[in-house]
């Protein structure tokens, strides 16, 4: 069964430092994909940054990189230069199979959220 | 503006009382999605629609109903025989079961008491 587990419950980062969110996944698919998503407290999802598990480059979107080891079957989350606004939780999550199926629903499957706090 | 609009953004209901939230969308998606998020918690799938007319269950789709009469639309009703359905409710939807992204909307934050 698909699974993504995130260890860690809270993280706290100073202002203008880089951060690292774990997540590990596990899944038989050969073909899936790997998505970041923040939360603010107001609520809604916003997606961050997505890599194909046959991506050979790490995905990066400005201050957004996923450090992407297939073979550990991690894909953590960097944030460069933490800002104030970075406060939020943060979604791990995975797409099952991406080969055209009748089976794919095309879901989302998502790990418990760590939660990350900037200091000024 | 396209997006996903749901509303209202806070629900309060008796217990036992049947309660329908609203997902709108007008990007032109053909893929729906309902999840539902308990505190501290990730996102669960509760229904989905992949087509007009149709829509399939999630892994948590006991005590709700669904409808997909229009592209734009879909609707999610929380019955009574849902044994807890105090929750934040997200709707998403994508191009195609295929697409690569999940746009989300803004939330329904329901309160049974």
């Amino acid at each position: 069964a698909q699974k993504i587990t995130q260890t860690q419950p809270g993280m706290f980062v100073q202002e203008k430092e880089a951060v690292t969110l774990d997540c590990t996944y596990d899944t038989s698919d050969q073909s899936y994909g790997l998505f970041w998503y923040k939360q603010p407290s107001s609520g809604e999802m916003i997606f961050l940054i997505y890599q194909g598990s046959y991506d050979e480059q790490n995905a990066t979107e400005g201050r957004y990189s996923l450090n992407f080891q297939k073979a550990r079957k991690s894909a953590n989350l960097v944030i460069s230069a933490s800002q104030l606004g970075d406060s939020a939780m943060y979604f791990c999550a995975m797409r099952e199979a991406l080969l055209l199926s009748s089976g794919n629903t095309g879901k989302l499957i998502f790990g418990q959220g760590t939660t990350l706090q900037v200091k000024p | 503006d396209g997006g996903i609009t749901q509303s209202p953004k806070y629900l309060f209901r008796k217990e036992g009382q049947n309660v329908t939230l609203s997902c709108e969308q007008n990007l032109n998606h053909d893929a729906m999605y309902w999840y539902r998020q308990d505190p501290g918690q990730g996102l669960r799938l509760i229904y989905y629609s992949q087509i007009v007319n149709d829509f399939q269950k999630g892994d948590i789709a006991e005590g709700y109903s669904v409808s997909r009469e229009k592209k734009e639309s879909f609707p999610l009703t929380v019955t009574s025989a849902q044994k807890n359905p105090t929750a934040f409710y997200l709707c998403a939807s994508s191009i195609d079961r295929r697409s690569r992204e999940q746009y989300f909307g803004p939330g329904t934050r329901l309160t049974v008491t």
